[in-house]
């Protein structure tokens, strides 16, 4: 059963490119969370996803940063005309119940973008 | 404003003692409590968690206490080994009347290294 898989595992754009990250999750989860971690600091909530319909983007940036979880194939997170600050671990989770869950996320091994 | 605090940014323990990591929160919507552990490289791996109505709850050789009065949580792991030395991070959640299960609010994390 293979686990949160997320790709490229490392990302190196220069200034005002744009990075696309994806994140395929475990089998039956149709929940999708992105997480992304600065240098030195926790891991910091982005934004949650069911199957087409994004539920909670409170903590995604208000321009560049976009997701999406389509009917079929990975989730997405698209980051635009990327700058320094954009250089982070992204962390995809996924989980496949949510009222009365236990709340436990299965991570992916995270995209390093490093921005140039 | 950082809601989940790990005060301690490193801890150093010798194999066989127990090893005390420490979480403060300031949210009173906080419900529900997790530790993830993370090697170098790799995404974070679910440890324990515990649900406010409780005060304890025991996994093997980690146990996470609760005190809700002082917004604090501990994760105590006995006997300490090599294999567990990681970064450590508390995470919570406000599950009630929510619908954001795996959104969750992490600490900085603590660095744990266990000697042999």
């Amino acid at each position: 059963n293979a686990g949160v898989m997320q790709n490229p595992r490392h990302l190196v754009r220069r200034r005002g490119q744009e990075a696309r990250l994806r994140c395929s999750p475990m089998k039956g989860h149709s929940h999708v969370y992105w997480y992304r971690q600065l240098p030195e600091e926790g891991l910091k909530f982005m934004v949650y996803l069911q199957k087409e319909n994004i539920i909670d983007e409170s903590g995604m940036p208000k321009e560049r940063f976009s997701a999406e979880f389509p009917k079929e194939g990975p989730s997405i997170l698209r980051i635009q005309q990327v700058v320094r600050g954009d250089s982070a671990a992204y962390f995809c989770a996924s989980s496949y119940r949510s009222p009365g869950n236990t709340g436990e996320l299965f991570f992916g091994e995270g995209s390093r973008l490093t921005v140039l | 404003d950082q809601q989940v605090k790990q005060n301690s940014p490193s801890l150093s323990v010798q194999e066989g003692r127990i090893s005390i990591l420490n979480c403060d929160y300031t949210n009173s919507m906080f419900d529900y409590f997790l530790w993830y552990k993370k090697y170098p490289a790799e995404g974070p791996t679910f440890l324990i968690s515990i649900s406010s109505i409780k005060d304890k709850n025991e996994d093997g050789r980690f146990t996470v206490f609760l005190n809700k009065s002082a917004k604090h949580l501990s994760l105590h792991i006995v006997p300490s080994q090599p294999g567990d030395s990681a970064v450590y991070f508390c995470a919570a959640s406000a599950r009630a009347g929510g619908t954001s299960y795996g959104k969750l609010t992490f600490g900085q994390g603590t660095i744990l290294t266990v000697h042999p």
